[in-house]
């Protein structure tokens, strides 16, 4: 099955500067890669995606990269702000549907 | 538009007890899932629905969970009987489409934390 490995495990940054979390899958039919953002005790929130057949997507201050050569995927978020503190996850979708996700991402954006 | 919608919010029972979770995907939504999220872990997916039929339940502990979506529709969660170790936030997810459309982007209830004493 998909193994989906992330890190960081806990990532501080100062306001202002810029916050990359990485991920890595092992099956390369995987085909749809999400990235949800988790406030304490809250849902897990869809903040980006990218599909198979695309390098980059950005969305204002987010933006997802995927080489799907190497199976790696990056989450950037620049001029952090307090409000984007919260737990990221990752997921890798196979072509059934099913997402797998990561371990997920402590930020901390300290003012 | 509403969300998808979870009841209860929060339970607690002692082990051996049975526990029954609720949820109603966005209207519309073809495809249901549920996940179990253990503390400071990602979401681990137990079931997943499209319409009524159980098309991928194969990490659901059949032992002692079960599901049902009989219409197609809402869907429950139940735990008979529960263990120590359910304790967890038990997450209802939805998306659109099925998987022979490709619209696999899923939205997320506020899920259920289950304490089990």
């Amino acid at each position: 099955g998909e193994n989906v490995e992330q890190h960081p495990s806990t990532l501080s940054v100062q306001e202002g500067d810029s916050a990359v979390i990485k991920c890595t899958y092992s099956d390369s039919a995987s085909n749809y890669f999400p990235w949800y953002k988790q406030e304490l005790g809250k849902r897990p929130q869809l903040i980006i995606d990218i599909r198979s057949n695309v390098g980059e997507k950005k969305d204002q201050r987010i933006a997802v990269t995927l080489n799907k050569t190497a199976k790696h995927f990056s989450l950037h978020i620049t001029e952090t702000q307090p409000e984007d503190s919260a737990v990221y996850f990752c997921a890798v979708s196979d072509s059934w549907g099913k997402l797998q996700f990561g371990a997920g991402t402590q930020v901390v954006v300290t003012p | 538009e509403a969300g998808v919608v979870q009841s209860p919010r929060y339970k607690i029972i002692e082990k051996k007890q049975p526990v029954a979770f609720w949820c109603n995907p966005i209207s519309g939504h073809n495809t249901l899932y549920w996940y179990r999220q253990n503390l400071g872990q990602g979401p681990e997916l137990l079931i997943r629905y499209e319409n009524e039929e159980a098309v991928d339940d194969s990490q659901l502990p059949k032992d002692r969970f079960s599901a049902e979506r009989l219409k197609g529709v809402d869907s429950t969660l139940k735990i008979q009987p529960a263990e120590l170790g359910d304790s967890a936030v038990y997450l209802c997810a939805s998306s659109p489409g099925s998987q022979s459309s490709g619209n696999n982007e899923q939205f997320f209830g506020p899920g259920t934390r289950l304490t089990v004493l």
